[in-house]
């Protein structure tokens, strides 16, 4: 069975940075995409960027590409979200998922930015 | 970017009905390899998003086939062929052929 278990909810500042976590079960990164996809509240889902952690190769949609630093450990079959220059719009739901579709994804992380 | 343009926002339907929601792209996504990369998605509340259809029409693997899908180009249809209680929630076309885009999503509330 795949299973994406992210890592737990965060409170960050503005103005500082925080870092997601996203561990694979059952699928090898390396044979796939790692996409992250966030969910403002009551929103839609909004794409943010893909790795191939074969190769470290990232593509970011262009209003994330000063926010958002992707990573991939192939080691531990897992990926990172770095976000900087947290802001208050930044506060929102943050997925990772894998897959052709993409079919599988993690559960989501709460980032809230408030001071 | 490509924009997906989703009708209706939201469907109310009740239990049996079928229904059908539309996503328009704004650029063909037909890519070069022959392949049409336009997948649709359900996001019950709470939940994370689940894969229905992909590649325009075939179903993922546990979905039952009370959902199909169909179009070429830029427009495409999901359609429920007799809605079910667990089907509530909010309906999603994503295209991959192009740097992914989701459309704005369709809300089905159950009668």
């Amino acid at each position: 069975e795949v299973q994406l278990q992210q890592s737990g909810a965060e409170l960050g500042k503005p103005g500082t940075s925080v870092k997601l976590s996203c561990k694979v079960s059952g699928y090898n990164i390396r044979n796939t995409y790692m996409h992250w996809v966030n969910q403002r509240p009551g929103k839609g889902l909004e794409w943010i960027g893909r790795i191939d952690p074969a190769n470290g190769n990232t593509i970011y949609a262009e209003k994330f590409k000063s926010k958002a630093t992707l990573t991939a450990d192939t080691s531990s079959n897992t990926a990172y979200m770095q976000l900087s220059q947290l802001k208050s719009d930044d506060t929102a739901i943050y997925f990772c998922a894998i897959g052709p579709g993409p079919a599988y994804w993690g559960q989501g992380t709460l980032v809230t930015v408030s001071s | 970017d490509v924009v997906l343009t989703q009708t209706p926002p939201t469907l109310s339907a009740t239990i049996g009905q079928s229904v059908s929601i539309s996503c328009r792209s704004s650029q063909s996504l037909l890519h070069s390899n022959g392949n049409t990369y336009l997948n649709w998605l359900l996001q019950r509340p709470g939940q994370p998003p689940q894969l229905l259809i992909y590649l325009v029409s075939r179903l993922e693997s546990g979905v039952p086939n009370r959902f199909s899908g169909s179009g070429s180009g830029t427009d495409f249809t999901l359609k429920i062929s007799g809605v079910e209680a667990e089907d509530l929630g909010v309906y999603y076309c994503v295209q991959s052929t192009h740097a992914p885009t989701f459309g704005s999503g369709t809300k089905l509330e159950i009668k």
